[in-house]
């Protein structure tokens, strides 16, 4: 039982270039998200999905986009990157939106 | 809107001494309340959690919450600190926000030192 797996652990992009950070779990869970945590600002969430096709916007959207095409599966799609993405991406599954949310270990980002 | 603050941003403590993590929430009536812990380099994990019932509770590693209605604090303890709870302390509400849209609000987080 792998949990919630994220990669890549670590990514250097150029001011422009585009990715993607892969999310996947195996717990069957409906609801996952995304948050970006900086330091002193706690986590923020980015993006979020209560099950397969439905996805919404959290507190700090522009720049991203999600899609959540399987249960398993919820990447997140950097458009445009830009130096204030640079931070710390972790993403979170759970049974539901009200319950304990599972993290993955996080992928640093630094955008140049 | 929720809100929550943890008064701390860094502690101290000695191993072997107690501790008490501060976690202050603004919300109208009794929201979810979380506490997670975060290691270097690592995810969340959590620590222990509240929904209804029991105003004391146990969550893993030893630590224990009291929720206080009348002071709006859910504030985190452990009285045997050991050096390998050094890590950060995220206290999280979750409410909900604007009709049925649930809202999970994270704190900015306390971090724990333990001296040898």
């Amino acid at each position: 039982n792998a949990g919630v797996t994220q990669t890549p652990k670590f990514q250097v992009l150029k001011t422009g270039q585009s990715m993607t950070l892969q999310c996947a779990q195996d717990m069957n869970h409906e609801y996952m998200s995304w948050y970006r945590q900086d330091p002193g600002m706690g986590l923020r969430l980015i993006h979020y999905s209560v099950g397969a096709g439905i996805t919404d916007q959290g507190e700090v959207p522009n720049g991203y986009n999600v899609s959540r095409s399987t249960t398993e599966d919820f990447p997140l799609r950097l458009l445009s990157a830009a130096p204030s993405q640079t931070s710390v991406y972790f993403c979170a599954s759970s049974p539901d939106r009200a319950d304990t949310q599972y993290f993955g270990p996080g992928t640093r980002l630094t955008v140049l | 809107a929720q809100s929550v603050t943890q008064p701390d941003i860094h502690i101290t403590v000695s191993e072997g001494a107690s501790l008490e993590l501060r976690c202050n929430y603004s919300y109208g009536a009794t929201p979810y309340l979380f506490w997670y812990v975060q290691s270097p380099g690592q995810g969340l994990q959590l620590l222990l959690k509240y929904f209804s019932g029991d105003t004391l509770v146990q969550g893993i590693k030893g630590f224990e919450a009291e929720f206080k209605r009348s002071q709006s604090s859910f504030n985190l303890r452990k009285p045997s600190v050991h050096w390998s709870d050094a890590a950060e302390y995220f206290c999280a509400v979750g409410a909900l926000s604007g009709g049925s849209n649930y809202k999970l609000t994270f704190g900015k987080g306390t971090l724990l030192t333990v001296n040898p």
